[in-house]
């Protein structure tokens, strides 16, 4: 079964730092692009960034870009975004999600909350 | 970047009812790369449908999807008690990926 667990998620003032973690399960974790989705509680949805299965492939939502590094270690099996200089926009669930390359992003972690307020 | 627009913003229908529900893009989308999610409250979303018309793994089939170029279309033949939900579409043709801003269908 596959399984993406997120952790890391807090409260942080602006202008803070957080890291986010990924545990993957049930599946060859280095054979799959993964990305970091979120969504405002009782909005939409947004694309925040994506790693390919090659590490240097790297990519990033303009609204994040300079501030969020996305990293995966394949040994353990863990996704990672650093997020530096938070702001009160990115506030959000923020989802670990796996994508079935070239097709859709099919597994979904269950979110964990992030918010930025002093 | 690819705007896509969904309506209606809600739907408000009975169980045993069918649901349509409509995805226009503000560009052409080959329709390999548009997907559509269902979200339930308190729930991460759920992959329905990818390349417009085919089904996700486990997704029944009174869900199905068409369409191409910039419009597509998701319907629920009979809704079920637990289709009630938020369904959003989404491309991933170009960067930036973007969604629909979703259809709450409700019971009515």
């Amino acid at each position: 079964e596959v399984k993406l667990v997120e952790s890391g998620g807090g409260l942080v003032q602006p202008g803070g730092s957080l890291r986010l973690s990924c545990a993957a399960s049930g599946f060859t974790f280095s054979s799959y692009a993964m990305y970091w989705l979120r969504q405002v509680p009782g909005k939409g949805l947004e694309w925040v960034s994506a790693i390919g299965v090659s590490v240097t492939a790297t990519f990033y939502a303009d609204s994040v870009k300079g501030r969020f590094t996305i990293s995966r270690d394949n040994s353990n099996n863990t996704l990672y975004l650093q997020m530096n200089s938070l702001r009160a926009d990115d506030t959000a669930v923020y989802y670990c999600v796996r994508r079935d390359y070239p097709g859709p992003l099919d597994y979904w972690g269950q979110g964990t909350l992030v918010t930025v307020s002093s | 970047e690819i705007v896509l627009t969904q309506s209606p913003g809600t739907l408000s229908l009975s169980p045993g009812e069918r649901a349509t529900l409509s995805c226009r893009a503000s560009q052409s989308v080959s329709s390999s790369y548009l997907a559509w999610f269902q979200q339930r409250p308190g729930q991460p979303p759920r992959l329905l449908m990818y390349s417009a018309s085919s089904r996700a793994t486990g997704i029944p089939d009174r869900f199905s999807g068409s369409g191409s170029g910039t419009d597509f279309t998701l319907t629920i033949s009979r809704l079920e008690p637990e289709d009630f939900a938020v369904y959003y579409c989404q491309q991933f043709e170009s960067l930036p990926w973007t969604f629909g801003q979703g259809t709450k269908v409700e019971i009515k």
